[in-house]
């Protein structure tokens, strides 16, 4: 089967400029992560979708990112307007959820790298 | 919060046996999963415990004691693939997923 797909694989803009990921999960995947992760570190959740549902957006500074999963299946992030800190790779993984956390394997994509100069 | 917390690095000899611990406070708990990371490249999922005790997946086994809060992947006959990012981490779906601070492995000859 097919693995999360993502894009573009890099980015560089300057600050204060926009950027968009987008994140195609497995097919049937009712959950869906994007995650900000910076060099050294264990990947950070931005925000879980749960089919077209949020179910956790704690971590997401909404002030300049948003997200949105279009029907339960695509989504895309974007920051409007980028600050240096945003430097970092952007994951996103679905899992297929079937009520069951034991059944919770995430599957990630390759990643987005951005670079904000 | 929830807050899961690994050694930052660990050096191990090749063909040796290594052990990445994990403790954690989370609220909600419902078992602890396991990722390798490779220098730029993706996590990949390695072994979930949702029950106390032992699960064993070929050279890589996992432990989880939830009375004490604390797991630990065990990787044995290391290989210099083995060098990596080691994660622990909550399960998803319903439940809120938290990646643990990540232990670098590098295996030596």
């Amino acid at each position: 089967e097919a693995g999360v797909a993502q894009s573009p694989r890099y980015k560089i803009i300057e600050k204060r400029q926009s950027v968009a990921f987008w994140c195609n999960p497995i097919s049937g995947h009712a959950t869906l992560y994007w995650y900000q992760q910076i060099l050294g570190q264990g990947p950070k959740l931005l925000i879980q979708f749960q089919n077209n549902g949020v179910v956790d957006d704690s971590q997401l500074p909404k002030d300049r990112f948003s997200a949105e999963r279009l029907k339960g299946v695509d989504s895309t992030l974007k920051i409007q307007p980028a600050k240096l800190e945003d430097s970092a790779v952007y994951l996103c993984a679905s899992s297929l959820d079937r009520g069951d956390p034991r059944q919770e394997t995430q599957y990630f994509g390759p990643g987005t790298r951005l670079l904000v100069l | 919060g929830q807050s899961l917390e690994q050694p930052s690095e660990v050096t191990a000899v090749e063909g040796a046996i290594v052990q990445i611990n994990c403790t954690y406070q989370t609220s909600g708990f419902y078992g602890l999963s396991w990722y390798q990371q490779h220098d730029g490249g993706a996590p990949t999922f390695l072994s979930y415990n949702a029950l106390d005790g032992l699960e064993e997946t070929g050279r890589f086994s996992s432990f989880l004691s939830r009375s004490d809060s604390y797991g630990y992947l065990l990787l044995q006959e290391l290989q210099m693939k083995d060098s990596a990012s080691y994660f622990c981490a909550t399960p998803g779906g319903y439940q809120k997923v938290t990646f643990g601070t990540g232990t670098k492995l590098q295996v030596i000859p």
